[in-house]
């Protein structure tokens, strides 16, 4: 069974400051990674995913993340966030081909503070 | 192509009644999913089509829910006689498993603006 952890269920950050948003993995086999940003009232949308070559990730809106295998960790940063960057985020996993479940982290509150 | 749309937004409705929700997928996305979101949780997932045949379904889809996908196309996803705990927020999902088009990533799921689900 595949599962995600998301520590923080909320990060409090000052505009252009830098952030980082944490997410753990848990997968006997190899996966797929996800960040998803969810707006309220809103669905999600994908901001970056991982499949396979390099660990560095980039996506939309400035943020990139950081596969590491050896900590199966896949944590989103940005470098300067913006007020518009105000959001639910949401990492996930999935395993390759054969089945299609997205296992989903219970996603951190982005909320950064003018 | 407008992405996924979901009808209705919202639905507010008594115990014990039935609900229908409808997701239209991206065109030409062979791929469909449902899944189900409740405060302050991540989407779990309900179910899966491949064309019209659902290939994966989740524990949490009981009985008084089912799923269909009749012509490949759009879907449903019914709830009989619903339950307070029944409320949330209902997201289709859809994706292809071809080569993609440029425009939308092969094997990677783009959600539609989900469906609220209030049960009183």
């Amino acid at each position: 069974a595949q599962s995600v952890t998301q520590l923080d269920s909320q990060v409090p950050v000052f505009e252009e400051a830098p952030v980082e948003l944490r997410c753990n993995y848990s997968s006997s086999v190899s996966v797929y990674l996800f960040w998803y940003v969810q707006y309220p009232n809103q669905g999600l949308q994908l901001l970056l995913k991982y499949l396979s070559g390099s660990t560095l990730v980039k996506g939309i809106n400035g943020f990139e993340a950081e596969f590491n295998k050896s900590q199966t960790s896949f944590h989103l940063r940005k470098p300067s966030v913006h007020i518009s960057d105000t959001a639910e985020y949401f990492c996930a996993v999935k395993h390759p081909g054969g089945y299609q479940k997205v296992t989903f982290g219970t996603g951190t509150k982005l909320q950064v503070i003018p | 192509d407008t992405g996924v749309s979901q009808d209705p937004r919202h639905k507010i409705t008594k115990r014990g009644q039935n609900v229908t929700f409808r997701c239209d997928p991206i065109s030409e996305h062979n791929r469909l999913y449902w899944y189900r979101q409740t405060l302050g949780q991540g989407p779990e997932f309900l179910t899966y089509f491949q064309n019209e045949a659902q290939l994966e379904k989740s524990r949490l889809l009981s009985d008084r829910f089912s799923a269909e996908r009749p012509k490949g196309s759009f879907s449903t996803l019914e709830i009989q006689r619903t339950e307070q705990g029944d409320s949330a927020m209902y997201l289709c999902a859809s994706s292809s498993s071809g080569t993609g088009d440029g425009v939308y990533l092969v094997d990677t799921q783009y959600f539609g603006p989900g469906t609220r689900l209030t049960v009183l």
